[in-house]
């Protein structure tokens, strides 16, 4: 059974050109995070949602906006993607921030054209 | 600063042999947690062992275990008895436990299985 689904796995779009990308979850958790990984590069963390408190890390570009509507989905919307967007984006949850296991979607790559 | 570091860009094991996978860290913090995931070809990420860094024991799981050494600031992953489908990308990655409980990853080290 899927905990967190990630919509679509695969995703092109052109340069400039707003994408959203979407996560929901099955699982209740109170915290839902996006990471960003680039092709042969460790997962890193863009923000992350505590229920309903937005949490941006200092170095993510304005580029990069969520929206969490309810506790089961959030979004991923890039403004203005650029060619150095493209990468796999995944989404991750916990029960609380201090968990110690985040259960992972499958990803969504996005390639820039 | 905080950090991870895995120094095996890509490692060979036999199948059935044990392959130990090294992981350093980096942090001032007393409260943190120390994880492995594996990230197989299909991109998803797999939660695999966690270790507390005021736990005294290492942690098992199933052929996983860490192999934790505070003061070396090492947190190495053991895998026993290799199979085929442990092929895969394998990171290393620290939660701090205060300033946001923020995760932070290594760069990863991609096991090869040989039949």
């Amino acid at each position: 059974d899927a905990m967190v689904i990630q919509n679509p796995r695969y995703q092109v779009t052109q340069f400039g050109k707003p994408v959203t990308l979407s996560c929901s979850q099955t699982l209740n958790h109170n915290v839902m995070y996006w990471y960003q990984q680039k092709s042969s590069q460790a997962p890193k963390l863009l923000f992350h949602y505590y229920d309903k408190d937005f949490n941006n890390e200092a170095d993510t570009p304005d580029n990069f906006q969520s929206r969490r509507p309810n506790t089961s989905f959030c979004f991923l919307d890039i403004r203005s993607p650029g060619l150095g967007d493209a990468a796999m984006y995944l989404c991750a949850t916990s029960r609380t921030r201090g968990d110690n296991e985040q259960f992972f979607g499958p990803g969504t790559r996005l390639t820039v054209l | 600063a905080q950090k991870i570091t895995q120094t095996q860009p890509g490692m060979f094991v036999q199948e059935k042999e044990a392959v130990t996978l090294d992981c350093t860290y980096d942090t001032s913090d007393q409260s943190y947690g120390l994880f492995w995931y594996k990230q197989p070809s299909s991109g998803e990420m797999i939660f695999l062992i966690y270790q507390g860094s005021y736990d005294e024991q290492n942690a098992t799981e199933g052929r996983y275990s860490l192999n934790f050494q505070k003061a070396r600031k090492s947190a190495n992953l053991v895998i026993s008895a290799s199979q085929l489908g442990d092929s895969a990308m394998y990171f290393c990655a620290m939660r701090l436990n205060t300033g946001g409980f923020k995760t932070i990853f290594g760069a990863g080290t991609r096991l090869f299985v040989k039949a």
